[in-house]
């Protein structure tokens, strides 16, 4: 099973600034199989990027994502008030597929 | 629009039994492979279970092998995840998605609280 590991746990920002989310594996994820998603309270997740760098439709292009093998990156140029939530990547690379503990983005 | 709802959830005993549903709509179903995704109260995403399109490959995660069935009815746009034999550590939000390799979309949920 591969493992993933985000940090840092949570991330206090004022609008504006810029957030810097990582991921890493525990062995290298095939294919660059790796996704991010975006979670709010009381919601269900929503995909952001996957193919480590591909961003899901109709997600602006503040937001970026790369990386490979065991290292991965999700990159919120400037933060909107609208970006504060829980953002966890996940590897669909191998079963079983896993997911990160998360990231949480609060306001400053 | 693509659109996923699920259903079923409520309150069971340890030892009891839920069937849930995942209602399609939107998409053309029988085409996309679907997921079972968990998130305990106040916890991170768990990965449940996995189907293929035809239902020729299935998987399980570790801590429901044996208990859980998932299944799929696509003339019916349908997926749905028998519980059996629930734990008090069962109890989540269970969420349905799609998968085409990712997970999108995701429907909204439905509770599952298993307690005596």
């Amino acid at each position: 099973e591969i493992v993933l590991t985000q940090s840092p746990g949570t991330l206090s920002l004022s609008p504006g600034e810029r957030a810097t989310l990582s991921c890493r594996a525990s062995q290298s994820v095939s294919g660059t199989y790796l996704a991010w998603y975006q979670q709010k309270p009381g919601q269900a997740p929503r995909l952001l990027i996957y193919g480590a760098s591909s961003r899901a439709t109709g997600i602006p292009d503040r937001f970026s994502g790369s990386g490979s093998g065991t290292d991965f990156t999700l990159t919120i140029s400037r933060l909107e008030p609208e970006d504060f939530g829980v953002y966890y990547c996940q590897q669909y690379g191998s079963s079983p597929w896993t997911f990160g503990q998360g990231t949480k983005v609060e306001i400053k | 629009e693509v659109h996923l709802v699920e259903s079923g959830g409520g309150l069971v005993q340890p030892g009891g039994s839920l069937r849930l549903s995942c209602a399609a709509s939107g998409f053309t179903f029988s085409s996309f492979n679907m997921n079972w995704v968990r998130q305990a109260p106040g916890k991170g995403l768990e990965w449940v279970s996995y189907i293929t399109s035809s239902s020729s490959t299935i998987y399980y995660a570790d801590s429901v092998k044996g208990r859980f069935t998932i299944s799929r009815d696509n003339a019916q746009n349908s997926l749905y995840l028998q519980m059996n034999s629930l734990r008090v550590e069962d109890t989540a939000v269970y969420y349905c998605a799609a998968d085409p390799g990712w997970f999108d979309p995701w429907g909204q949920g439905t509770l599952v609280t298993v307690s005596s």
